[in-house]
């Protein structure tokens, strides 16, 4: 029953390198989203996604891309890493964006940008 | 004002009290509502959902005000393992929104 998977779990980069952080959920969920949390601070939304094909900005999106060519996955780009990107990330996912459903999260991935 | 607020806390309270946490929120059509707990920087797990009659589990109670746009949560005989922040979750039309969350110190 693996619900929302993320990873890699911890990754160092250095300051303009890219990577992508991968989250893939199989639970057919039509919503996913990506969350970053700074130290003592609330979860902020990245990107967003309501379906294969469909993805829109959330609060804090500059120096991310996301896309959603399957419904299973939807990636994370850092295109140029700033320090400001460390942080940890969170994947969610939920049946649908609105409505009763519960939403899911991946374990984390913990991101330090030197 | 903003879309959910919550009281950041922390809530320090003696092992065995009651303590009692509310959310307020902006959009009155929003239409599902959660509270989600989250352990020192791991990912937030589903605390409850909270339904407009109100719904208890266990030791926990949530409690919706759609007129006044609040939800409550209500946690009695309070346990050292319920030390956590508190999330209070907004499903609305277009969106899902986090409350920053409310923390709370259980105190031997």
């Amino acid at each position: 029953n693996a619900g929302v998977t993320q990873t890699p779990k911890f990754q160092v980069l250095k300051t303009g390198q890219s990577m992508t952080l991968q989250c893939a959920q199989d639970m057919n969920h039509e919503y996913m989203s990506w969350y970053r949390q700074d130290p003592g601070m609330g979860l902020r939304l990245i990107h967003y996604s309501v379906g294969a094909g469909i993805t829109d900005q959330g609060e804090v999106p500059n120096g991310y891309n996301v896309s959603r060519s399957t419904t299973e996955d939807f990636p994370l780009r850092l295109l140029s890493a700033a320090p400001s990107q460390t942080s940890v990330y969170f994947c969610a996912s939920s049946r649908t964006l609105q409505g009763p459903g519960t939403i899911y999260f991946g374990e984390g991935s913990w991101l330090t940008v030197v | 004002r903003k879309e959910v607020e919550q009281d950041p806390g922390p809530f320090n309270v003696p092992e065995g009290a009651t303590v009692a946490f509310n959310c307020t929120y902006s959009n009155s059509a929003s239409q599902s509502f959660f509270w989600y707990r989250q352990d020192c920087r791991k990912e937030p797990k589903l605390l409850m959902s909270v339904y407009s009659s109100g719904n208890e589990d266990g030791r926990f109670t949530a409690q919706l005000n759609r007129a006044s746009q609040y939800i409550s949560l209500l946690i009695r005989d309070s346990k050292l393992s319920d030390s956590a922040t508190y999330l209070c979750v907004v499903k609305g039309d277009d969106k899902i929104i986090f409350g920053k969350g409310t923390r709370l110190h259980i105190l031997p």
